[in-house]
């Protein structure tokens, strides 16, 4: 069965300042991988992906993920974090054929302060 | 293009009680999935649904259930409601099964059991 494991619930920053999330996955078959952005009382946004292809995946506001197989790692980064990027950011994982089941981490709480 | 509409956003009911919640996918998106997100167990799986048929199914008792129309809009309906049921339930929808690409969620259905 696929697990996903973030490891940090809570990341207090200072604005500018670099963050690194962690997200580790298991799996015995071939995963697609996905960070998804919660707002406060609003739905999940897809941030980036990883399918295939090149391993480093980015988003159009700054944040980047790695995947390492090797590590069974797809941990995110932003090299200067805004206020704005305050929110819950969740790591997951979808099996081939079963896209609309992710299996998601319990979230990291990225808190940026002034 | 609208997103995916939940109604209704907030309810309260009381145990024993049963609960319908709607969703409204994307415009030409014929694929949904339910997730249940408490502090407690994060974001589960519920179900998927494609063509008015269950593709897929989380763990979860029979108590939970669902259904797709044929314009793609689907229901989910949870009877008996026990306290553990307070949660923020959530639509996800996608173009087809096979797309392998993001899940666009609505903004959740907040429900709280007495």
């Amino acid at each position: 069965a696929q697990s996903v494991t973030q490891l940090d619930s809570q990341v207090p920053v200072f604005e500018e300042a670099p963050v690194e999330l962690r997200c580790n996955y298991s799996s015995s078959v071939s995963v697609y991988l996905f960070w998804y952005v919660q707002y406060p009382n609003q739905g999940l946004q897809l941030l980036l992906k990883y399918l295939s292809g090149s391993t480093l995946v980015e988003s159009i506001n700054g944040f980047e993920a790695e995947f390492n197989k090797s590590q069974t790692s797809f941990h995110l980064r932003k090299p200067s974090v805004h206020i704005s990027d305050t929110a819950e950011y969740f790591c997951a994982v979808s099996v081939n054929n079963q896209g609309g089941k992710l299996i998601f981490g319990q979230g990291t709480e990225l808190s940026v302060k002034p | 293009k609208a997103g995916v509409t939940q109604t209704p956003r907030y309810l309260i009911k009381t145990r024993g009680q049963q609960v319908t919640l709607s969703c409204s996918p994307i415009s030409g998106h014929r694929s949904v999935s339910w997730y249940q997100q408490t502090p407690g167990q994060g974001l589960q799986f519920l179900f998927e649904y494609f063509s008015e048929t269950q593709r897929n199914k989380g763990n979860f008792p029979g108590r939970f259930s669902g259904r797709q129309f044929s314009n793609s809009r689907s229901e989910m309906n949870v009877s008996t409601l026990e306290l553990g049921d307070s949660a923020l339930y959530l639509c996800a929808s996608r173009p087809g099964p096979s797309d392998t690409g993001e899940l666009f969620f609505g903004e959740g259905s907040r429900l709280t059991v007495l």
